[in-house]
């Protein structure tokens, strides 16, 4: 099976600062990758798909880069609503799979 | 509009089965493939097994629950069922099915409420 590794675990940031978090995959999984948004007792939402797309009603300030192993999910201008847990997920082949989770914190 | 509606919550005690009920609405139920996603308290995310559930229901399951898990449908009642037996104390989790939209690319674009299965002596 892909293992996912996200960096970092954690990361607590200011209102307005720029963001980035990190997506590893351990073989090449062509741009299949999708992050997903969850906040405490709630459904994961999707954000991004295909590496870089962003899903329909999601705010401009997410975008999704990378290909192959290494990809990055960035926050442009970081709000309070905003703090959630973010994963990534392969769906390059089965089974497909979740990245441990980057939990983000308002300063 | 789209719905996936999950069963209540369950509490089982170490060894018996649980089932979990995932019922479709508001689009054409064998058109899309459905998934099993769990979440242990406080923890990550993690993808169970897949079912198309159009011609023969064929399913995909994570090699670390192959033996135990059984998705199944009834495209007669748009609903599909996660069977997990033999369950432990490490089974205690949220459980989420989860459509997956696909053309050129996958994502989940809508999940279930969720289903607590409690595992408990």
């Amino acid at each position: 099976a892909i293992q996912m590794t996200q960096s970092p675990s954690s990361l607590s940031a200011s209102v307005g600062d720029r963001v980035t978090m990190t997506c590893r995959a351990s073989q090449g999984i062509r741009d299949d990758l999708a992050w997903y948004q969850q906040k405490p007792g709630k459904a994961p939402k999707v954000l991004i798909y295909a590496t870089s797309t962003l899903h329909s009603g999601v705010p401009s300030r997410f975008s999704g880069s990378g290909s192959g192993t290494d990809f990055t999910l960035t926050i442009s201008s970081l709000q309070p609503e905003d703090s959630a847990t973010y994963y990534c997920l392969q769906d390059y082949n089965y089974p497909w799979t979740f990245g441990q989770g980057t939990k983000v914190e308002i300063k | 509009q789209v719905q996936l509606v999950q069963s209540g919550a369950e509490v089982k005690k170490p060894g018996a089965s649980v089932k979990v009920s995932c019922k479709a609405s508001g689009y054409s139920f064998t058109s899309y493939y459905i998934h099993w996603v769990r979440q242990a308290p406080g923890q990550g995310l993690e993808w169970m097994g897949v079912i198309n559930p159009s011609g023969g229901g064929t399913t995909t399951y994570a090699q670390k629950f192959q033996g135990r898990l059984t998705v199944t449908r009834d495209t007669s009642a748009s609903t599909v069922y996660m069977e997990l037996t033999s369950v432990t104390f490490e089974d205690t989790a949220m459980y989420y099915c989860a459509r997956v939209f696909s053309s050129s690319s996958y994502f989940f674009d809508y999940w279930g409420q969720g289903t607590l299965v409690s595992v408990s002596s």
